[in-house]
């Protein structure tokens, strides 16, 4: 089955500590994603890939940090410099051979800093 | 500043009536808007796209109309089943931004009582 698997599912994490979300996809997308969700928000961008080796910052960049070595593969750091980690996590990817520019959730990461 | 409004408050509905959501935004040149479906601690799932130049789609049991003018889209549900509660997030991508970079409202809780 083609689809975007993320993991941890629950991550918990001191203060103070780096850690890593994982997050792969087999379904051949050129575009890839990291949103952060929180209670009564909608989901904010942090950084995106169009290309591999290329990422942008989405709007809320500061304290996270990414890489795109692999077309598969997008996995988000969330650094000692987030000021409030606690949230859900999402990663997405999408192509530019749909015609609805539709977005491919994974599961989530629910991420709490102890 | 620029915002993308859906209503907090949950939607109580009936099963069997139509549910009607609402997207305001302000300060946006859509390109197109988008709507998913979120089920409690899961990824979106996307709906429905709409563009700019269009109107209404439909798909299903669903209805997107999209009025840029009024600046709003309205999603609606006919025929709302049990099956269908869950929250339903709209999102944007504007004229400005590079492709498949969304803006997201926070959404709204739909619940369907049989």
């Amino acid at each position: 089955d083609g689809g975007i698997t993320q993991s941890p599912k629950y991550l918990f994490r001191k203060e103070g500590q780096n850690v890593t979300l994982s997050c792969e996809q087999n379904l051949n997308h050129d575009a890839m994603y990291w949103y952060r969700q929180d209670p009564g928000q909608g989901l904010r961008l942090i950084y995106y890939s169009q290309i591999v080796n290329d990422f942008q910052k989405g709007d809320i960049a500061e304290g996270y940090s990414v890489s795109r070595e692999k077309k598969e593969s997008f996995p988000l750091t969330v650094t000692s410099a987030q000021k409030n980690p606690t949230a859900f996590y999402l990663c997405a990817s999408s192509t530019y051979r749909s015609s609805y520019n539709e977005q491919f959730f994974g599961p989530g990461t629910r991420l709490t800093v102890l | 500043s620029q915002k993308i409004e859906q209503n907090s408050e949950a939607l109580n509905i009936q099963e069997g009536k139509t549910a009607t959501l609402t997207c305001n935004y302000t300060n946006y040149s859509p390109a197109y808007l988008q709507w998913y479906r979120q089920d409690p601690g899961r990824g979106p799932v996307f709906l429905l796209l709409i563009r700019e130049n269009e109107k209404e789609k439909r798909k299903e049991r669903l209805k997107v109309t999209f009025d840029t003018t009024l600046k709003q889209s309205l999603f609606h549900i006919t025929a709302s089943q049990p099956a269908d509660s869950a929250t339903y997030l709209c999102a944007l991508r504007r004229t400005t931004d590079s492709w498949g970079k969304l803006q997201f409202g926070a959404g709204t809780q739909v619940v369907v009582t049989p």
